[in-house]
């Protein structure tokens, strides 16, 4: 199996837009889902399937995939968007979280 | 709206079995095409992946944990369970169980309702 590699840590300035990459295995990844997560709360997630925002999250966030590295975009960035996101798939018969990245809103 | 509760010890001893359930409220845990799953996080690190369990009983268990894990449904109390033998300090974590929603593929599947998590701690 391979990881999935999310940066450790994206700033960005407030009203801006933040992007956080989720790179995978050599054969790429596909249908990547995305999860925000605030201290202390459990995670939500805020794209499915690289592309889909589920019901009630903003139209700020959105999700893109090359093939090899799928994108979570946050436009307009709030000061409530900082948090963890991660990445997940589902591959070979298991879920694969990546390892994180923290979001800070200057 | 369907949710989601996780209940258990708090402090598990080393070398004993850590039990925890979840009950699905607002919704049947016997919906034919939903899994039901297990993610924990140790403090300050990210998610972990535990084990999936399908409505009609299949299970899935991350290869690292295999050994020691155990998913199961009881459908007459709209629960599914976590079991994880001969746990140690580094099973210390906030656990969450989570509905897995979707259809067509299972990589078509995401964690679209969370429970709150519950924190188990590991110590004498």
């Amino acid at each position: 199996s391979y990881e999935l590699t999310q940066p450790v840590s994206v700033s960005v300035a407030l009203g801006q837009t933040a992007r956080i990459t989720c790179g995978g295995g050599l054969s790429g990844i596909k249908n990547v889902h995305w999860y925000q997560q605030k201290p202390g709360q459990a995670p939500v997630a805020v794209i499915y399937r690289d592309t889909k925002r589920p019901s009630g999250i903003a139209e700020r966030y959105s999700g893109s995939n090359s093939g090899n590295t799928a994108t979570l975009t946050i436009s307009g960035a709030q000061v409530g968007d900082e948090a963890d996101y991660y990445c997940q798939v589902w591959d070979s018969s298991l879920w694969m979280f990546g390892g994180g990245t923290k979001l800070t809103v200057l | 709206q369907l949710q989601l509760q996780e209940s258990g010890p708090r402090l598990v001893k080393p070398s004993e079995t850590l039990s925890l359930t979840c009950t699905v409220s607002g919704g049947s845990i016997r919906r034919s095409s939903d899994y039901w799953g297990w993610i924990r996080q140790p403090p300050g690190k990210g998610l972990e992946w535990i084990g999936s369990i399908y409505s009609g009983g299949s299970t899935y268990y991350s290869p690292s944990l295999k050994s020691r894990v155990t998913i199961s449904l009881d459908t007459s109390k709209n629960q599914f369970s976590l079991k994880l033998n001969s746990v140690t300090a580094a099973d210390t974590a906030v656990y969450y169980c989570a509905r897995e929603w979707g259809y067509s593929g299972r990589d078509f599947y995401y964690m679209d309702v969370w429970g709150r998590g519950t924190t188990v701690t590991v110590s004498s």
